[in-house]
């Protein structure tokens, strides 16, 4: 079974870092597309970042240059490290498994709420 | 990047009644990489439509995908009480892009 568990969200004043965790399990992180989208409260769905099977990683323009995405294969577990944080950053993050062919997103974790406020 | 526009905002609807969400493309969207999300409060979106049409895993024949170009519809045949949610459409063109979402309430 496919299961996605967030982790690592919290309250961090502007300015400051946070590292988000996704463990995965019933997959290989390393031979699929993965992703984080993340939800401002009451809000719709916005892309964050994806890394490819072949490491090549890609971000939305509101984030480019603050976050980076990365992977752990020994524990089959992706990252976002998030730097120089706003308040237009809190969100609820989701790590999601992208379907390949389709470039959908086919399983979403639970979710990992990030406040950034002073 | 491509911008979708989701309509109506919100549609009220009733159990029985059959809904109909459009979302609209700013430029051509391929068909492939055309997915719906339903998401309730509090829950993680979950994938009903990929490809623009074909429904995902346990995705009841209910829900349905058409369209093509820059014009895609979700309809859901016959409302039961539990698809009262949010939906959203996303493409993937040069980037991933999500529509701003249908709030489908109960009348």
């Amino acid at each position: 079974e496919v299961q996605l568990v967030e982790s690592g969200g919290g309250l961090v004043q502007p300015g400051g870092s946070l590292r988000l965790s996704c463990a995965a399990s019933g997959f290989t992180v390393s031979s699929n597309y993965m992703s984080w989208v993340r939800q401002a409260p009451g809000k719709g769905l916005e892309w964050v970042s994806v890394i490819y099977s072949g490491g090549t990683p890609y971000y939305a323009n509101s984030v480019k240059g603050r976050f980076t995405i990365s992977r752990d294969n020994s524990k089959n577990t992706l990252y976002l490290q998030m730097n120089n944080l706003r308040a237009e950053d809190t969100a609820v993050y989701y790590c999601a498994r992208i379907m390949q062919q389709w470039l959908v997103f086919d399983y979403w974790g639970q979710g990992t709420l990030a406040t950034v406020s002073s | 990047e491509i911008v979708l526009t989701q309509s109506p905002g919100t549609l009220s609807l009733s159990p029985g009644e059959r809904a109909t969400l459009s979302c609209r493309a700013s430029q051509s969207v391929s068909s492939t990489y055309l997915a719906w999300y339903q998401q309730k409060p509090g829950q993680a979106p979950r994938l009903l439509i990929y490809g623009a049409s074909s429904r995902a895993t346990g995705i009841p024949d209910r829900f349905s995908g058409s369209g093509s170009g820059t014009d895609f519809t979700l309809t859901i045949s016959t409302l039961e009480p539990e698809d009262f949610a949010v939906y959203y459409c996303q493409q993937y063109g040069s980037s991933y892009t999500f529509g701003q979402g249908t709030k489908l309430e109960i009348k």
